[in-house]
């Protein structure tokens, strides 16, 4: 069972917002930075967000994160069949179960 | 251009033992912090280990305590990950990965990964 809590799965049309939740706790998200990785089928894991709500170079607009509490959200707008792929938050943790912990991960489904 | 290459994985018997290799090209290997991250197939990401720059700091995941050793040489610009004592449950695809810091050592994110290498443990 991960650290992190994320719903197995969602999906969204072509052109909609869809938005994938993070739970963590007072030792994690509620104290550290929230991370998001894209992992398309048959490839690594690709940073996607960081700092909570930090684009790296190249990572489309479309992509945005948030963080409330000891939880966070990754929200994609303008979906595409492309953003179809596995999503993990990840968060440092200051217990000893740290320092890195991840989510199960979302699989996105674009219909 | 920034790569991670790693090596080493292959079938094992459970309670036998692996050493796994990265190969870090593109960067000055010896600023970063790295780890080594697994995946069990049709599963998520799971944190294994760290290692700081120096490898004066290093955190091991509980579920390999005391059975996995991380260790790295910058002259050669390589991670490694010895594995003993392993188990079914070790089964994975293991990546390594790079974890860089901002000016306040606060962390960045896993900003590079390899391709991973596979390690299968079964009788």
């Amino acid at each position: 069972q991960s650290v992190l809590t994320q719903p197995p799965s969602a999906s969204g049309t072509p052109g909609q917002r869809v938005t994938i939740s993070c739970s963590g706790s007072s030792s994690n998200i509620g104290s550290n930075y929230v991370y998001w990785y894209q992992q398309l089928p048959g490839t690594a894991p690709k940073l996607l967000i960081y700092r909570n709500n930090q684009r790296p170079s190249g990572v489309p607009e479309r992509f945005s994160g948030s963080k409330s509490g000891t939880s966070a959200s990754l929200a994609i707008s303008g979906l595409r069949s492309e953003d179809e792929a596995d999503y993990y938050c990840a968060a440092w943790d200051d217990s000893l179960s740290g320092p890195w912990v991840f989510g199960g991960g979302t699989k996105l489904t674009v219909l | 251009e920034e790569q991670l290459v790693e090596s080493g994985g292959g079938l094992v018997q459970p309670g036998g033992s692996l050493r796994l290799s990265c190969v870090a090209s593109g960067f000055t290997f010896s600023s970063y912090r790295m780890n080594w991250v697994r995946q069990a197939p049709g599963k998520g990401l799971e944190w294994v280990s760290y290692i700081s720059s120096s490898s004066s700091t290093i955190y091991y995941a509980d579920s390999v305590k005391g059975r996995f050793t991380i260790s790295r040489d910058n002259a050669k610009n390589s991670l490694y990950l010895q594995m003993n004592s392993l188990r079914a449950e070790d089964t994975a695809l293991y990546y390594c990965a790079r974890d860089p810091v901002r000016w306040d050592l606060s962390p960045m994110g896993f900003d590079y990964w390899g391709q991973g290498t596979l390690v299968t443990v079964s009788s």
